[in-house]
C-alpha cells in the first residue's frame, strides 16, 4: 500500500541553525501539507501546498518557515533559524485532488533543537 | 479560533466493556473525523462524517456527527486490548486544513 515517507526520523540541531525536513508524498497525490505536534499537545496545521503554491498557512508558519517541491517526488519544510520552541514532531500529509477529506500522514520527523 | 474539546482525556476500562468518547466545539464544521495515532507514528484516519446526524459503523466502532455539526462521538462496543491507543477528533472548518483535538488516550485492560 502506498504511504507517505519522511526523513530523517529524528533530527537534532542547535538553536539558530537551518534545518530541512523531507517528505515523499504518495505518488499520485497533488495536495501536500505540513503539521506539527509539540510533545503532549495537539497536532497543529502549518501549511498546505498545491500547484507549486502555498494554499493556506497558519499563524505559526512565519517568515522562518518555507516549503518547496524541488522535484516531482519530494516536498520539503525548511526552518531558517531554529528556536528551542520549534522542537516538535513534524508530520507531512498528502491527498488526492478528488478526495477532499482524506489526508494521509507520514510517520513524522522528530526535531530537537538544543 | 475553532477548538475541538475531547473528553475524557484518559480512559482505562476492562476488556469487554463499552465506552464512549466525546468531541465538542462551539463552532460548526463541514465535517468531522476520527483518527487513531500510535506512539511515534502519524495519525491514521478511521472515519469522516459529513452530514449532521450521520452515523457510521466500523466493526465495533460507531461514530456519530451531531445534528448541529458541532460535536461527534465515538462508541466502542466490547472493547479489546487492541483498541488501546490515542484517538483524535479532527474537524474541517472549510478550506483544506484539519483542526485536531488533544485526543483521548484509551487503555483497555485484559
Amino acid at each position: 500500500e502506498p504511504e507517505v515517507t519522511q526523513t530523517p526520523s529524528h533530527q537534532v540541531t542547535q538553536m539558530g541553525q537551518e534545518v530541512i525536513l523531507r517528505c515523499v508524498p504518495i505518488s499520485n497525490h497533488l495536495y501536500f501539507y505540513w503539521y506539527r505536534q509539540i510533545l503532549g499537545q495537539k497536532v497543529e496545521f502549518l501549511v498546505s501546498f498545491y500547484n507549486n503554491e502555498i494554499s493556506e498557512k497558519s499563524e505559526i508558519f512565519d517568515d522562518q518557515f518555507s516549503v518547496e517541491r524541488p522535484d516531482g517526488s519530494n516536498f520539503t519544510l525548511k526552518i531558517r533559524s531554529t528556536k528551542l520552541e520549534d522542537s516538535a514532531m513534524y508530520f507531512c500529509a498528502s491527498r488526492l485532488r478528488t478526495s477532499l477529506y482524506e489526508q494521509y500522514f507520514g510517520p513524522g520527523t522528530r526535531l530537537t533543537v538544543t | 479560533t475553532q477548538l475541538l474539546e475531547q473528553s475524557p482525556q484518559f480512559l482505562s476500562i476492562q476488556e469487554g466493556e463499552n465506552l464512549t468518547v466525546y468531541c465538542n466545539s462551539s463552532s460548526v464544521f463541514s465535517s468531522l473525523q476520527w483518527y487513531r495515532q500510535e506512539p511515534g507514528e502519524g495519525p491514521v484516519l478511521l472515519v469522516t462524517v459529513v452530514t449532521g446526524g450521520e452515523v457510521k459503523k466500523l466493526k465495533r466502532l460507531t461514530f456519530q456527527f451531531g445534528d448541529a455539526r458541532k460535536d461527534s462521538s465515538l462508541h466502542i462496543t466490547a472493547a479489546q486490548p487492541g483498541d488501546t491507543g490515542l484517538y483524535l477528533c479532527a474537524g474541517l472548518p472549510g478550506g483544506d486544513k484539519i483542526i485536531f483535538g488533544k485526543g483521548t488516550r484509551l487503555h483497555i485492560l485484559p
